[in-house]
């Protein structure tokens, strides 16, 4: 079976810090996609990164960046400098390759709140 | 500019009623999605189209309905079969292929009256 789970239902964090947010999976498949969604108040779901399963080195897309563990099926989302607006529910998914529904599977979310 | 629209943005149900909530995308995506989310459980996968006229159930199809006669167009019906509807519903698309970002609309919140 294919899960993610994500053990911390809430988090906070003061604004300019940094926060890790952690996310594990379990799939039987060697290659894959991880990716971070993020939803804020407005419920639109954002991109914030993705990463490939067979590059190890870690992907980074501004103030985000992952640490991805491959064998012990680990992938959690680091925000720097922490602002306001990350201020989210934070979901982490991941997708099988070969996969003949591109199906998404995604964690319970953990919610962020960035305090003045 | 390229999206994804859904609408209504919120929705009254009856009882015994079927609602229809329409999702639209011209990013020529060929897959769609719906989703529901409830409070603490993530996302959960309703339905989803990889091609016109061709459709699959997701985890929690019963109670739901879809059609995509059109590439652009996903409709999803909440059956009066749907016992418990109240949630909020999300369409994704994506280019077809596992590497490929699904791309979110801002969501439809449905209510039973």
């Amino acid at each position: 079976a294919q899960t993610v789970t994500q053990s911390q239902p809430e988090m906070s964090v003061q604004e300019a810090e940094t926060v890790t947010l952690s996310c594990t999976y379990d799939t039987s498949e060697s290659n894959y996609y991880l990716f971070w969604y993020k939803q804020p108040p407005s419920r639109q779901m954002i991109l914030v990164i993705r990463q490939e399963a067979y590059k190890q080195q870690n992907a980074t897309e501004n103030r985000f960046s992952v640490n991805f563990q491959k064998a012990a099926k680990s992938f959690s989302l680091k925000i720097s400098d922490s602002q306001l607006g990350d201020t989210a529910m934070y979901f982490c998914a991941f997708i099988t390759i070969p996969n003949t529904g591109n199906q998404f599977y995604f964690g319970t979310g953990t919610s962020l709140t960035v305090i003045p | 500019d390229g999206g994804i629209t859904q609408s209504p943005k919120y929705l009254f149900r009856k009882e015994g009623q079927n609602v229809t909530l329409s999702c639209e995308q011209n990013l020529n995506h060929d897959a769609m999605y719906w989703y529901r989310q409830d409070p603490g459980q993530g996302l959960r996968l309703i339905y989803y189209s990889q091609i016109v006229n061709d459709f699959q159930k997701g985890d929690i199809a019963e109670g739901y309905s879809v059609s995509r006669e059109k590439k652009e167009s996903f409709p999803l019906t909440v059956t009066s079969a749907q016992k418990n509807p109240t949630a909020f519903y999300l369409c994704a698309s994506s280019i077809s292929g596992a590497k490929n970002i699904q791309y979110f609309g801002a969501g439809t919140r449905l209510s039973v009256l």
